[in-house]
């Protein structure tokens, strides 16, 4: 167990409706990341951040969101889903928000879009 | 941009034979490099790092400046080994991967 968790682990949508993915970082971690796993894009960074702040943007659609909250958690927002959209969403945390550090990530959340 | 290829989908070795999974970087500044696995059903998990030169349940990897490479080798492949492998490499924000290369190791 990595400490990192996702919920739900599991989330079967309709095209064109709006869902929330929630990722609860190891204890002690500052730092939240976001990827993306399709068959076919492999692991595709979307969004970090550091402390509640924003700290780097990858390839995330304008029709994704993200934010930290004070408690650290963060939660991922997904809006007008889209077949194309289905895939597995990981969330790592790290201690640091530099990168360099290990990252633990989550047992992820596999989104169907139907 | 920083990229990381690993050009084989796909690599199936008999068990005890060695193992190279092949990973190439391109980053413009010093680069950090990680080996992250993810066996069946289970999460992605931190493999090595090339700064700690440690080897992890027989995996090795060197960083070649020379050739923006950072292969991962053991030199007896076990069926416990059979998995997906990531390399990233980190820009100092976050870690960027590779597209993975499942390794079976064949009994």
């Amino acid at each position: 167990d990595s400490g990192v968790t996702q919920t739900p682990k599991h989330l079967i949508t309709a095209t064109g409706q709006r869902v929330t993915l929630r990722c609860s970082p190891r204890s002690g971690d500052l730092s939240v990341y976001w990827y993306q796993q399709s068959l076919d894009q492999g692991l595709q960074f979307l969004i970090q951040y550091y402390n509640g702040e924003e700290r780097a943007k990858g390839n995330i659609l304008e029709r994704f969101s993200a934010q930290q909250f004070p408690d650290l958690h963060s939660e991922l927002n997904l809006s007008s889903l889209e077949l194309g959209d289905s895939a597995l969403y990981f969330c790592a945390s790290s201690v640091e928000g530099q990168g360099n550090t290990e990252a633990f990530f989550g047992q992820g959340t596999r989104l169907t879009v139907v | 941009a920083q990229r990381v290829t690993q050009p084989e989908k796909l690599l199936s070795v008999f068990k005890g034979a060695p193992v190279e999974l092949k990973c190439n970087y391109s980053y413009s500044g010093s680069p950090e490099l990680f080996w992250y696995v993810q066996y069946s059903r289970q999460r992605l998990q931190l493999l090595l790092r090339h700064i700690s030169r440690e080897s992890i349940k027989g995996f090795t990897a060197d960083l070649n400046k020379g050739e923006t490479s950072f292969h991962l080798k053991k030199p007896f492949a076990q069926e416990e080994d059979s998995a997906m492998y990531y390399c990233a490499l980190s820009d100092g924000n976050k870690l960027v991967f590779g597209a993975g290369t499942i390794l079976r190791v064949k009994s």
